[in-house]
């Protein structure tokens, strides 16, 4: 079964630190990564996706993440964050070859002190 | 374009008693998946349904199901509520070219 795993569940960081948080996932099959931010009293975003091609990703608010095959990992990254990034963070992964069913991970709780 | 709505916002139930969630997606989306989302367990994925067919389900009792309307609306019901279900219940839809889910602001449902 897919299974999706955020080692960290809560991280607090000062303003101008760098992030990064490890995801995860266990199925042997080409898949879908995203990562999705929820801020404080807000709906879920999507913050970046990988379906294919170069490894590295790049989404919204200077987040990027990689996507490392060979560790089934897909780690959150930004080399500077800022107060504004207090959020809750979810990595999730859908088998590509469709069967229209996502796993998520449980979240990691990012505060970031000003 | 306006983004996913569900109705309502926040419901109170006795448990026993049954309850009935509305999404409306995002326009010419036509897939719609359900996840029950709480402290403990994070997103936990319900069901996905795609012009009016449901094309995969998480695993929760059959007291919980769902079904989609022709104009892509739709809804959740949960039977026989036990105070266990309560959580926020999130609305996703998906576009047809893409795996990605843009999510709605969900239902807090307690049930007491």
């Amino acid at each position: 079964a897919q299974s999706v795993s955020q080692h960290n569940h809560h991280v607090i960081l000062s303003e101008a630190a760098s992030l990064e948080l490890g995801c995860n996932y266990s199925y042997g099959g080409t898949v879908n990564l995203f990562w999705y931010v929820q801020y404080p009293g807000q709906h879920l975003q999507l913050l970046l996706k990988y379906f294919s091609g170069d490894p590295l990703v790049k989404g919204i608010k200077g987040f990027e993440a990689e996507f490392i095959k060979s560790k089934f990992s897909f780690n959150l990254r930004k080399p500077s964050v800022q107060w504004s990034d207090t959020a809750e963070y979810f990595c999730a992964v859908n088998a590509a070859a469709g069967t229209y069913k996502y796993i998520f991970g449980t979240g990691t709780r990012l505060k970031v002190l000003a | 374009k306006a983004g996913v709505t569900q109705t309502p916002r926040y419901l109170i139930k006795t448990r026993g008693q049954q309850v009935t969630l509305s999404c409306s997606p995002i326009s010419g989306h036509r897939s719609v998946s359900w996840y029950q989302q709480t402290p403990g367990q994070g997103l936990q994925f319900l069901f996905e349904y795609f012009s009016e067919t449901q094309r995969n389900k998480g695993n929760f009792p059959g007291r919980f199901s769902g079904r989609q309307f022709s104009n892509s609306r739709s809804e959740m019901n949960v039977s026989t509520l036990e105070l266990g279900d309560s959580a926020l219940y999130l609305c996703a839809s998906s576009p047809l070219r893409g795996p990605e889910q843009y999510f709605g602001p969900g239902t807090r449902l307690t049930v007491t």
